[in-house]
């Protein structure tokens, strides 16, 4: 069964500071990796992805997460965060039946 | 322009109704899913429905069942409501799971009294 963890329900960060945000899957399938985020009020958008290939992937927007098979971990990074990257993030994985499963969620706030 | 719009975006219903919340798609997609966000923020897949195949999480229970009269809607209705559905509830679409993920709607508040 595929599955993912969160480690932290909230991270609470000040403006310009490095942030990191703990994800760890297991899975029975070809590992597919997502982070969504989600701004009050509003439907999950699509932060970043990996399929395959190189280990690290990037955002438009500055976030990188990287891949680590061995620990089984993809973690979210951004070295300087801004107050409007205040939102829930979610780590997902995809799950045979070609479906997303879920973490629980992050909420990132960042404080001035 | 939205690709997936859900309607309504709020409902608020007596225990023991019955509600549909709809929801389309304008992205050409093969696959729509449902997903029940709690007030924990934790998501859980409902359904998910192309037009060959539906998967329906075997924790759902059967008071709830989609509906998908074309390939660009996934109607969502709720019988005998109860307390505990109440929830936010997302919409997706998603054409090539690899490549672009989920396309999600907006979201529809739900709340049973």
């Amino acid at each position: 069964a595929q599955s993912v963890t969160q480690l932290d329900s909230q991270v609470p960060v000040f403006e310009e500071a490095p942030v990191e945000l703990r994800c760890n899957y297991s899975s029975s399938v070809s590992v597919y990796l997502f982070w969504y985020v989600q701004y009050p009020n509003q439907g999950l958008q699509l932060l970043l992805k990996y399929l395959s290939g190189s280990t690290l992937v990037e955002s438009i927007n500055g976030f990188e997460a990287e891949f680590n098979k061995s620990q089984t971990s993809f973690h979210l990074r951004k070295p300087s965060v801004h107050i409007s990257d205040t939102a829930e993030y979610f780590c997902a994985v995809r799950t045979a039946g070609n479906m997303l499963t879920f973490g629980g969620g992050t909420r990132l706030m960042v404080k001035p | 322009d939205t690709a997936v719009s859900q309607t309504p975006k709020y409902l608020v219903t007596q225990m023991g109704n019955d509600k549909s919340i709809k929801c389309e798609q304008n992205l050409g997609h093969d696959t729509m899913y449902w997903y029940k966000q709690d007030s924990k923020k934790f998501l859980k897949i409902m359904f998910s429905y192309n037009n060959k195949e539906l998967i329906i999480n075997e924790t759902v229970p059967n008071r709830f069942s989609p509906k998908s009269p074309d390939k660009a809607h996934l109607n969502l209705h709720i019988n005998s409501l109860e307390l505990g559905d109440s929830a936010v509830y997302f919409c997706a679409s998603s054409q090539d799971l690899a490549n672009y993920g989920y396309t999600f709607g907006s979201g529809t508040r739900l709340t049973v009294v």
